[in-house]
């Protein structure tokens, strides 16, 4: 079954960076375009990224965007977000979510957790 | 952006009962709308899909309809299990959008 896995969360200070990861497995992971959801906790969900199945294009919520890069290595059934110049109001639990048919996420990771506090 | 904004935000009902959860964009999105199910703790789970699918292991009792702006999901018949916060999401357009979220809360 699927399974999706996240790392690399933790506390860092504000302005300095982080890379999350999410190793991908049971399915053909090259094949499904990967997205980056947060939910601040006890608040409500947040899209933050896309990539393409074959890495071709990107997409980032506003509030991300010229911070945050995803990126993804096909050979290595893995997700990255690359977190820079990070705000305290980036503090939020990051679940890695696998794309499918009909613009469907259909699975989730457990998600980790992002502490931006100094 | 496209705002989703569901109602009511928050539910009382008892074992047994239908319940619906609206979902309404500020745009028609077509029939690119989804439902997910959070309980505390755990990660969202996809429930429906382009509108009124059914996502796969997913219980009958759970339907969705709606095309254009207005969108509902319905709970046939509410199992102990059910009791979890709900939330919309668009899938029409980048950035991808949630509703606020419905807690649907044992009466």
């Amino acid at each position: 079954q699927v399974q999706l896995v996240e790392s690399g969360g933790g506390a860092v200070q504000p302005g300095r960076s982080l890379r999350l990861s999410c190793a991908a497995s049971g399915f053909t992971f090259s094949s499904y375009g990967m997205h980056w959801v947060r939910q601040v906790p006890g608040k409500g969900l947040a899209w933050v990224a896309v990539i393409w199945h074959d890495g071709s294009n990107e997409y980032y919520a506003d509030s991300v965007k010229g911070r945050f890069t995803i990126s993804r290595d096909n050979s290595k059934n893995t997700l990255y977000l690359q977190m820079n110049s990070l705000r305290a109001e980036d503090t939020a639990v990051y679940y890695c979510v696998k794309g499918g048919e009909v613009n469907k996420m259909d699975s989730w990771g457990q998600g980790t957790l992002v502490t931006v506090s100094s | 952006d496209i705002q989703m904004t569901q109602s009511p935000s928050s539910v009382s009902a008892s074992v047994g009962d239908r319940v619906t959860i609206t979902c309404r964009a500020s745009q028609g999105i077509s029939s690119w709308l989804a439902w997910y199910q959070q309980k505390p703790g755990k990660a969202p789970k996809l429930l429906i899909y382009a509108a009124s699918s059914l996502q796969s292991g997913v219980p009958s009792r759970f339907s969705g309809s709606g095309s254009g702006t207005d969108f509902t999901l319905t709970i046939s018949s509410l199992q102990p299990e059910d009791f979890a916060t709900y939330y919309c999401q668009q899938a029409n357009s980048f950035p991808y959008t949630f509703g606020q979220g419905t807690q649907l809360e044992i009466k």
